[in-house]
């Protein structure tokens, strides 16, 4: 089945310095999500890419999709301690019978050091 | 608030019992997905229903069943438990059928379940 793979599984950094996770599907995808989870919280959906090379911004947060379509990245510029929690992102593809299946990487935990 | 409610919060059990978590969407949403999220695995994606129907099933164990009732909320059943079923699962809602592709997943609190 899909697999999405996501890198590093642990970030620590100084506050004030930048943060990139990456993320790779085994297939291509019809779109990306990303999520964060907040300590002892839950998932809370970020943004979604949906075209090849598609790039968004949000204040300090860039995400970027792939050409091909099979991999992302989301960049963090300047982190604050308010960005502490686990990235994760989510490839959507088809799982057949007419439905489109979200599969979670594992996340990368990040941890900024005041 | 997701406006996604799941309970209980937490549940402590024996192994070879048997539970069922309870999930209620946000209003208006009709697909319901369950995620297992076990220390350092991510979120598994078990089982998708939309409106009462099984959409999707993913890495979810035969001693795991799940149902959406016609008031759409939902219940997972966990029997046979054993140690390393402890984990936390989340229910997420959304209101797009699964043959959408533009879907934004609402995430319930989850419901920490241990096995001892």
């Amino acid at each position: 089945g899909q697999q999405v793979m996501q890198i590093p599984q642990y970030q620590h950094v100084q506050e004030g310095e930048d943060f990139t996770t990456y993320c790779n599907s085994s297939t291509t995808l019809s779109n990306i999500q990303w999520y964060k989870q907040r300590p002892g919280g839950h998932p809370v959906f970020l943004i979604q890419l949906v075209k090849s090379g598609e790039v968004k911004k949000q204040k300090r947060l860039t995400f970027q999709f792939g050409e091909a379509k099979k991999n992302s990245s989301l960049h963090i510029t300047a982190t604050q301690t308010t960005d502490v929690g686990t990235y994760f992102c989510a490839g959507r593809s088809y799982s057949g019978a007419g439905s489109y299946q979200l599969t979670f990487g594992k996340g990368t935990k990040l941890s900024v050091i005041p | 608030d997701s406006g996604v409610t799941q309970t209980p919060k937490h549940l402590i059990t024996a192994t070879g019992q048997r539970v069922t978590l309870r999930c209620s969407p946000r209003s208006g949403d009709l697909s319901v997905y369950w995620y297992q999220q076990s220390l350092d695995q991510g979120l598994q994606f078990l089982i998708q229903y939309y409106n009462g129907e099984e959409r999707a099933k993913g890495n979810i164990l035969e001693r795991f069943s799940a149902q959406q009732f016609p008031d759409l909320h939902s219940e997972l059943n966990l029997s046979s438990l054993e140690l390393g079923d402890s984990a936390l699962y989340f229910c997420a809602s959304s209101v797009d059928p699964p043959d959408r592709l533009n879907t934004e997943a609402f995430f319930g609190q989850g419901t920490r379940l241990t096995v001892v």
